[in-house]
């Protein structure tokens, strides 16, 4: 079935660092891929997203570009703030499994920026 | 409000006993999913309604668990003889139709402790 594998945390960065988090899928047909973000004490929301490939999804300064000939939807930040410590969460949906109207997502990856 | 609303948001029970948690979806919104995040875990797919149907309930752990949607609106998650292993935090998500493309609203979650 479909699966997402995103990169372990806990990640700890300085403020103003570069961040990339990294993010593989396997999915049949042509799944749309999502980040979600869980800041503390929130419920999830969504980052951006990217629906087909070589799409660029971004928001809030993070992007992340679809590539179908890695499955990757690496995500990335130039420069960090201490606000951006939370949980990020890849995901997809649509692809031709069973199921292709739920969100499969990854594990999350914990991030904390330090100031 | 307009979001997603779940009750309650804190539930403690001892093991054996039935719980039922509850999810308001945004008004208007056909889909609606049930997810648990586990700690140190990622999310994990439970069931997912199109109006009061469950097209996809393949990720129901056991058949203790058990979920209803009514008038297309209010859906109940229901665990029958709760084990300790059912703690976890209970997400649910609407969205005006399936997540082909589109994005997932969440609830905060009920976080279910089994004693």
């Amino acid at each position: 079935g479909d699966s997402v594998t995103q990169m372990e945390g806990p990640v700890t960065l300085s403020e103003e660092a570069f961040l990339t988090i990294n993010c593989t899928y396997t999915a049949t047909g042509y799944p749309s891929l999502f980040w979600y973000v869980q800041y503390p004490g929130e419920g999830l929301q969504l980052l951006l997203k990217a629906t087909k490939a070589d799409d660029k999804g971004s928001n809030k300064g993070f992007e992340a570009t679809y590539r179908k000939e890695t499955t990757s939807f690496h995500l990335e930040k130039g420069s960090v703030q201490v606000s951006d410590s939370a949980v990020y969460f890849c995901a997809l949906s649509g692809g031709l499994a069973q199921g292709a109207q739920k969100l499969v997502f990854g594990q999350g990856t914990r991030l904390t920026i330090n100031p | 409000g307009a979001g997603v609303s779940q009750s309650p948001s804190n539930k403690v029970t001892e093991k054996g006993k039935d719980v039922e948690l509850r999810c308001d979806p945004i008004s208007g919104h056909t889909a609606l999913y049930w997810y648990r995040q586990s700690l140190g875990q990622g999310l994990e797919f439970l069931i997912y309604f199109q109006g009061n149907s469950a097209p996809d309930k393949s990720g129901l752990p056991s058949d203790r668990f058990s979920a209803e949607r009514t008038g297309g609106s209010v859906s109940t998650l229901t665990i029958q003889r709760t084990q300790q292993e059912d703690s976890a935090v209970y997400l649910c998500a609407s969205s005006p139709r399936g997540t082909g493309g589109g994005k997932l609203f969440f609830g905060s979650g009920t976080q279910l402790s089994v004693l």
